[in-house]
């Protein structure tokens, strides 16, 4: 069965510090990739998508991913974040046809002020 | 534009009862879904339904009933409630199609077994 593996349970950072958080897929196929974040207290929320084209996909609040096939990998980035960012953070990467997600562990991120 | 709405969004229960939890939809997307959030385990999938009176189980089923009598409803029934049931529960909806399209996700039901 598919998996998704987000290596970072918990990640600390200081406002205007660079983030990077792994994600990475087991199926060898064609995959559509998401990633989600989930405010304090608030639902989950789309970031970004990636179905095809430019494996460097930007999303909302500054956000950005890179999907490398090789790799296997869809690591999502932000140059500065802000302590608004404090968040949890889904990896996610369809399941063939029907619209079925499967959602990687999530990342705690922490933006300390 | 209400878009996804989920109730209750607080519960309390005891093992062995019965509970019901709701989700409505106003954009007629036909896709919905049911996962349930843990520590630690991210999101699970529960059950899934592509259209009105098509419904199928995902990853974690077991304990669960569902129904989707209309297409902006798809209500999650724990037949027996037990404490492994305890969790947050988010409904969310797409437009489906050919391949996986976004999913919108409701604001969570927070249910407790005791």
């Amino acid at each position: 069965a598919q998996s998704v593996s987000q290596h970072n349970h918990h990640v600390i950072l200081s406002e205007a510090a660079s983030l990077e958080l792994g994600c990475n897929y087991s199926y060898g196929g064609t995959v559509n990739l998401f990633w989600y974040v989930q405010y304090p207290g608030q639902h989950l929320q789309l970031l970004l998508k990636y179905f095809s084209g430019d494996p460097l996909v930007k999303g909302i609040k500054g956000f950005e991913a890179e999907f490398i096939k090789s790799k296997f990998s869809f690591n999502l980035r932000k140059p500065s974040v802000q302590w608004s960012d404090t968040a949890e953070y889904f990896c996610a990467v369809n399941e063939g046809q029907g619209g079925k997600l499967i959602f990687g562990q999530g990342t705690e991120l922490s933006v300390k002020p | 534009d209400a878009g996804i709405t989920q109730s209750p969004r607080y519960k309390i229960t005891e093992t062995g009862r019965q509970v019901t939890l709701m989700c409505h939809q106003t954009w007629s997307h036909s896709y919905m879904f049911w996962y349930r959030q843990d520590l630690g385990h991210g999101l699970r999938l529960i059950y899934y339904s592509a259209a009105a009176d098509i419904t199928d189980k995902g990853e974690v089923p077991d304990g669960y009933v569902v129904s989707r009598s209309k297409t902006e409803n798809f209500p999650l029934t724990l037949e027996s409630a037990t404490r492994s049931q305890t969790s947050v529960y988010f409904c969310a909806s797409s437009d489906g199609g050919e391949m996986a399209d976004t999913q919108y996700f409701g604001p969570g039901t927070r249910l407790t077994v005791l």
